[in-house]
């Protein structure tokens, strides 16, 4: 049991390039998550699915998409980098529905550079 | 939206001491409250958390203490050790809005010997 997985750990981008981030969890959880974490800071919501083909804005979703094709997978798409988009990225899941446990476990970050 | 405040945002004590962090929240509805400890270069992992039909939790030298009156909720660490240093987050969660995590700003405990 992998748990929560992300690709690539690191990464160094341009000004205006894209990317995306990958996530991918065998615990079968519903919900999946994105947050940004900038230095010294909280972890800030980015955008969460509750189940394939379902997802919804977080607290800073400007300048990245998701899609949810299967329970397993949630990717990140970085449209076109900017430097204020350097942060680690946490993607993180748990189970989902009514008498649900709502632990999050997180993934083990990819710490993104934009210059 | 849910708001979350966490204090104080550093801080230090001697081992063997207790900490606490004190969590403000706004949404009157949030139910559901978890508290996360993050090493320095690691990700977030849960140590503890209370639901809003319980006042007090407690898991070996960690306690949590909720009051839905004042809309604040603490994480008390006893007998702390060196390896309690870390940064540690608190979040709340809201019925209504699914099952989004706001999460506090951390606090960065520093346990010295």
């Amino acid at each position: 049991n992998a748990g929560v997985t992300q690709t690539p750990k690191f990464q160094v981008l341009k000004t205006g390039q894209s990317m995306t981030l990958q996530c991918a969890q065998d615990m079968n959880h519903e919900y999946m998550s994105w947050y940004r974490q900038d230095p010294g800071m909280g972890l800030r919501l980015i955008h969460y699915s509750v189940g394939a083909g379902i997802t919804d804005q977080g607290e800073v979703p400007n300048g990245y998409n998701v899609s949810r094709s299967t329970t397993e997978d949630f990717p990140l798409r970085l449209l076109s980098a900017a430097p204020s988009q350097t942060s680690v990225y946490f993607c993180a899941s748990s189970p989902w529905g009514a008498g649900a446990r709502y632990e999050q476990y997180f993934g083990p970050g990819t710490r993104l550079t934009v210059t | 939206g849910e708001n979350v405040e966490q204090h104080p945002s550093t801080l230090s004590v001697q081992e063997g001491d207790s900490a606490v962090i004190k969590c403000t929240y706004s949404d009157s509805a949030s139910n559901y409250f978890p508290w996360y400890k993050q090493e320095l270069g690691k990700r977030p992992q849960l140590i503890i958390d209370i639901r809003s039909n319980v006042g007090e939790k407690k898991d070996q030298r960690i306690a949590v203490t909720l009051n839905k009156t004042a809309k604040h909720f603490s994480l008390h660490i006893t007998e702390t050790q060196p390896e309690d240093s870390a940064v540690y987050f608190c979040a709340a969660r809201a019925e209504a809005a699914g099952n989004k995590l706001t999460f506090g700003g951390g606090t960065r405990v520093l346990v010295k010997p």
